[in-house]
């Protein structure tokens, strides 16, 4: 099973800052590397898939990029509605497995 | 629009069985892989099962291996996870969701979710 870790757990941003999440697999998931925002109550959302494809109506603050073991999401300044959750997925090979999360927190 | 609505929640004791069920809709549904995944509220994400559009292949966590099958009904456009031998960690939110892809891609779609509580 590829294990992800995620990092920080949680981000203090303030907004119209940049943040950066990192997640980290414990061996190659060859870019099939997805993000998701979840906010309290409600399902996750897909952000980005593919390492750095946004998904549809996805703004375009929301970047992704990496490769091999380690990726990053990159949300370049911080709206009031980016407050939440994000977890990332790898689909490489089942079981599919998330990392633990972070959340990005209003400074 | 893209919707996916379960069914089958509840409270149930440890060792009993329940059957959670998602209607899809806004999509065709045997054009697409389908998963479950649940969250135990306030804590992550964790995947539960996934299965090929034409039901070819199929995979579960070791977590659930052996109890949880699941199953897809194309002509109902439904999805099924059927679970046998509950445990109290198996208490989550129950979410069904659609695959971006037939086979294995990122999670497009995600239902509203199904509690399932599992205590005596």
């Amino acid at each position: 099973e590829i294990v992800m870790t995620q990092s920080p757990a949680t981000l203090s941003v303030s907004p119209g800052e940049r943040a950066i999440l990192s997640c980290r697999a414990t061996e190659s998931v060859s870019n099939n590397l997805a993000w998701y925002q979840q906010k309290p109550g409600q399902a996750p959302r897909l952000l980005i898939y593919g390492t750095s494809t946004r998904a549809t109506g996805i703004p375009a603050r929301f970047s992704g990029s990496g490769s091999g073991t380690e990726y990053t999401l990159t949300i370049s300044s911080l709206q009031s509605e980016d407050f939440a959750a994000y977890y990332c997925q790898q689909y490489t090979n089942w079981p599919l497995t998330f990392g633990g999360g972070t959340k990005v927190e209003i400074k | 629009e893209v919707q996916l609505v379960e069914s089958g929640g509840g409270l149930v004791q440890p060792g009993r069985s329940l059957r959670l069920s998602c209607v899809a809709s806004g999509f065709t549904f045997d054009d697409y892989a389908m998963h479950w995944v649940r969250q135990v509220p306030g804590k992550g994400l964790e995947w539960v099962s996934g299965i090929f559009w034409n039901s070819d292949s199929i995979g579960y966590a070791d977590s659930v291996k052996g109890r949880f099958t699941i199953s897809r009904d194309n002509a109902k456009n439904s999805l099924y996870l059927q679970m046998n031998s509950l445990r109290a960690e198996d208490t989550a939110l129950y979410y069904c969701a659609k695959d971006l892809g037939a086979t294995t891609a990122a999670i497009g779609y995600w239902g509203q979710g199904a509690l399932v509580t599992v205590s005596s």
